[in-house]
Parts: C-alpha cells; sequence; structure tokens
C-alpha cells in the first residue's frame, strides 16, 4: 500500500544534539511537508518542498533544517538551536495543483527531552 | 495573510447526539476550506473539503460542512455520533488565488470531540 512513514516513532534528544527525523512516501507526490504540533495550539508548518532540490522556510523554520535529495524523501534535523524541541512532528506529501491541499499524513515522530 | 479560529477546544457529547464544531476564517483572498480528523498518536486524515459549487460539502463517516462566505464560516456537523468518532479535528484553509501562500495549508488550533456512551 501506498504512504507515508515516519520514524522513529519515539525520540528522545540530550541537550546540545541534532536529531533527524525520517519521512518516506512512496506515492510519487511532488510536495512534501514538515509540521510541528503542540496541544491547543493546532499544527504550524516548518519548512515544505514543492520539487526535488528546492525547499521554502514555513511559518517556524528557526533551529530547523531539511533537506530534498530524492522525491521520496525530506528528511528534518532538529539543531540544538532549537531550544523547545519537545513537540510532535508530522510528515504530509500532495501532487500539485488543487490537490496540494489535499494532504497526505505520516503517524508522526514525538520527540522528547532528556 | 490567513487566519483559522476554532471556537472550542473540547466538545463533549453523548452517543447518538448531533454535534456541531465551529470554523471561522479570515483571508484576503477567497479560500479552500476544510476539516482533517486526528486519532491518538496517528497523523491527519482528510474528512471534507469545499474546493467550489455546492456551500454544502458532505464527507466520509456521516460528516457534513457547510461553506458560509458572508459569516466566513466552515462549520462540521454530525446529526448522530458514535464512540468512534471520538478525536481531535481540525479546520484548515488554502488561498485559491495564487502568490507566495499557495499550496500552504493554515490549520486552526483543533477541537477534541469526545463522545461519552
Amino acid at each position: 500500500d501506498g504512504g507515508i512513514t515516519q520514524s522513529p516513532k519515539y525520540l528522545f534528544r540530550k541537550e546540545g544534539q541534532n536529531v533527524t527525523l525520517s519521512c518516506e512516501q512512496n506515492l510519487n507526490h511532488d510536495a512534501m511537508y514538515w509540521y510541528r504540533q503542540d496541544p491547543g495550539q493546532g499544527l504550524r508548518l516548518i519548512y515544505y518542498s514543492q520539487i526535488v532540490n528546492d525547499f521554502q522556510k514555513g511559518d517556524i523554520a528557526e533551529g530547523y533544517s531539511v533537506s530534498r535529495e530524492k522525491k521520496e524523501s525530506f528528511p528534518l534535523t532538529v539543531t540544538s538551536a532549537q531550544k523547545n524541541p519537545t513537540a510532535f512532528y508530522l510528515c504530509a506529501s500532495s501532487i500539485e495543483g488543487t490537490a496540494v491541499y489535499l494532504q497526505h499524513f505520516g503517524d508522526g515522530t514525538r520527540l522528547s527531552i532528556l | 495573510a490567513q487566519s483559522v479560529t476554532q471556537l472550542d477546544s473540547q466538545v463533549p457529547v453523548f452517543e447518538e447526539a448531533p454535534v456541531e464544531l465551529r470554523c471561522n476564517y479570515s483571508s484576503s483572498v477567497s479560500v479552500y476550506l476544510f476539516w482533517y480528523v486526528q486519532y491518538p498518536n496517528q497523523g491527519l486524515q482528510l474528512l471534507l473539503k469545499y474546493l467550489s459549487g455546492s456551500t454544502l460539502v458532505k464527507g466520509i463517516n456521516g460528516f457534513e460542512a457547510e461553506f458560509n462566505k458572508s459569516q466566513t464560516s466552515f462549520h462540521l456537523r454530525k446529526p448522530s455520533v458514535h464512540i468512534s468518532d471520538t478525536a481531535e479535528y481540525f479546520c484548515a484553509v488554502g488561498n485559491n488565488a495564487g502568490g507566495t501562500s499557495y499550496g500552504k495549508l493554515t490549520f486552526g488550533q483543533g477541537t477534541i470531540l469526545t463522545v461519552h456512551p
């Protein structure tokens, strides 16, 4: 079955560490997204990519970095500059055109600080 | 710029009762509107969408929503809820006028629907 796979499901970070969250899709979608979810705040866009080797900052990009070297993969690195990284991170993908808003989501990675 | 406000953070309801989850939006351009549902520890699933045409849209699991342009609202309704409808529901808006924000969804804060037996 086609879908989006996020790994790991749970991740722990020590102070000063960078960690990378994986997102892989086999839906042949062009666009991919990273969101951060905090209780009572909905989803906030971190980064998005509409095509391989190109990506744009979302609303809360500080302290995060991404790459898009392959169509199927869009990893997110949470750097030590992100002072409050504890959150639920969701990856999504979509095709282009009007359907760009019909986003398919992975099951998320929950990041906690040790 | 666009924003979404979900007016209730939590809605408790008894099984088989009707429910309405309220959503208002603000945008300087015309928009597409969406409702997504999230079950615990999972990602979001699209429940229904308004792109154009009839302002009453039907989605999965018996949910429907009505787009009211004059009141800038997109409330979600279900005439009779089940225990399995317990989840968090998100209203979202995307601009349909192009520009730099095209393709970016803006989400509301979420409404937790709890259905009691």
